[in-house]
């Protein structure tokens, strides 16, 4: 039972070059999220999804896009990516039903550096 | 909208020593309430959560948080801890509706020392 995937788990990036992060559940979850993860702030949500073919901006969404054509993938991209940018990005998913449908399932994580 | 404000960043303990990590929270309207840790170079994990009933909330690990909705906190503790404890721990909260995001706190770096 995988959960929640995050790829690739590190990665370095010049300033100005793109990249997608995937991320992907097996848990037929709903709702998935993207957050970064900075040193004293915790986390902080850049954009999510309320299910397959919508997406919606979180507290932190300049630079960054994402998409969700399946229901067990949201894509987020960096356009063109910033020193600003560098961070621990998590993706969280959680499913529908009462109390129940909180963000709940982490991935491990995945490390951007931007020189 | 909601916020919330762990009280302490960093709290230094002995092993075996009770902790209590302090969470406060704002909002205009119900609220589901949890409590994660995040051990070094891992992802976020649920300790526990409070969505309605019993103030008094069991998680994993022999943690407890206690729902105060008069004084909006929502603090977390554990009897005696074990060095195995030493984490980082961040209070969040939701609004209590279908697929809402949750907000964190900064984070509590708990250190427990022998």
């Amino acid at each position: 039972n995988a959960g929640v995937t995050q790829t690739p788990k590190f990665r370095v990036l010049k300033t100005g070059q793109s990249m997608t992060l995937l991320c992907a559940q097996d848990m037929n979850h709903e709702y998935m999220y993207w957050y970064r993860q900075d040193p004293g702030m915790g986390l902080r949500l850049i954009h999510y999804s309320v299910g397959e073919g919508t997406t919606a901006k979180g507290e932190v969404p300049d630079g960054y896009n994402v998409s969700r054509l399946k229901k067990q993938n949201f894509l987020l991209g960096l356009e063109s990516a910033a020193p600003s940018q560098t961070s621990v990005y998590f993706c969280a998913s959680g499913h529908q039903g009462g109390g129940e449908n909180q963000p709940q399932h982490f991935g491990d994580g995945t490390r951007l550096s931007i020189l | 909208a909601q916020s919330v404000t762990q009280l302490d960043s960093q709290v230094p303990v002995f092993e075996e020593a009770p902790v209590e990590l302090r969470c406060n929270y704002s909002s205009s309207v119900s609220v589901y309430l949890f409590w994660y840790v995040q051990y070094p170079n891992q992802g976020l994990q649920l300790l526990l959560k409070y969505l309605s009933g019993s103030t008094l909330v069991k998680g994993i690990n022999g943690f407890e948080a206690e729902f105060n909705k008069s004084q909006t906190s929502f603090h977390l503790r554990k009897p005696s801890v074990h060095i195995s404890d030493t984490a980082e721990y961040f209070c969040a909260v939701s609004e209590a509706q279908a697929g809402t995001a949750l907000i964190f706190g900064k984070g509590t770096t708990l250190s427990v020392s022998s």
